[in-house]
């Protein structure tokens, strides 16, 4: 078993709908990263969470840490949003510095 | 501002050849991670480099080795390469020096390994 897993693996989606994707972790953490990356391969950090809830833009995410889960939300989904989205842990063994731990993504495509 | 750059972008390679990736992080960044992710998975950590010194490390053989200069960049060398080696290498990097706890952090564009 992953240490880190997410769902769906697959999501499609029409324009303007809300779309979730959830991410479960098995490990000690010191922070958790969701990730974009577009077909290209190049990372774009979306978010650093430890707790709580941050919302930037159309993008939300929320973390329970009790649970070892959490959730990236996309409101009014548009198809510049098709891109896989990572969930990536950092192990509380490393620190501040430790090394992330991914997700295998979620591959999300918006139609119009 | 340049935010990370490796190169080169794509290559390609016969087996048993030796490859060298490079990295330079983002202007003030002194942490320097490398990835490998292979087709349809998520990245895996290689190691990571502080101080021009190997600081963690993951689940790979010695053939994957690594520097990391003063100016901090990066390389990430691997020998006698294997037809499994192909992947995308992302670097990734992040600042140590001063901080408490974890921040953000940024990655390349990567380098498309093709071994044939």
């Amino acid at each position: 078993k992953n240490e880190v897993e997410q769902s769906p693996q697959n999501l499609t989606a029409q324009e303007g709908e809300f779309i979730t994707i959830n991410c479960s972790y098995s490990v000690g953490i010191s922070a958790l990263h969701w990730l974009q990356q577009h077909p290209g391969g190049g990372i774009v950090s979306l978010f650093m969470l430890s707790s709580g809830k941050k919302k930037h833009g159309r993008l939300i995410a929320t973390i329970n840490i009790q649970e070892k889960h959490s959730s990236l939300h996309i409101t009014a989904s548009h198809p510049r949003d098709s891109a896989v989205y990572i969930c990536a842990v950092r192990s509380e063994y490393g620190g501040s510095q430790g090394n992330l731990i991914f997700g295998k993504g979620t591959k999300l495509s918006v139609k119009p | 501002d340049a935010g990370v750059t490796q190169s080169p972008t794509h290559l390609i390679k016969t087996r048993g050849q030796q490859v060298t990736l490079r990295c330079s992080p983002k202007s003030g960044h002194d942490t320097v991670s490398w990835y490998q992710q292979a087709l349809g998975q998520g990245p895996q950590f290689i190691f990571q480099y502080y101080e021009e010194e190997e600081r963690q490390r993951g689940n790979f053989p010695d053939r994957f080795s690594g520097h990391q200069f003063p100016n901090y960049s990066s390389e990430l060398n691997v020998n006698a390469l294997l037809l499994g080696d192909s992947a995308l290498y992302l670097c990734a990097s992040s600042l140590r020096r001063g901080t408490s706890s974890g921040n953000t952090i940024y990655f390349g564009e990567g380098s498309w390994l093709t071994v044939v």
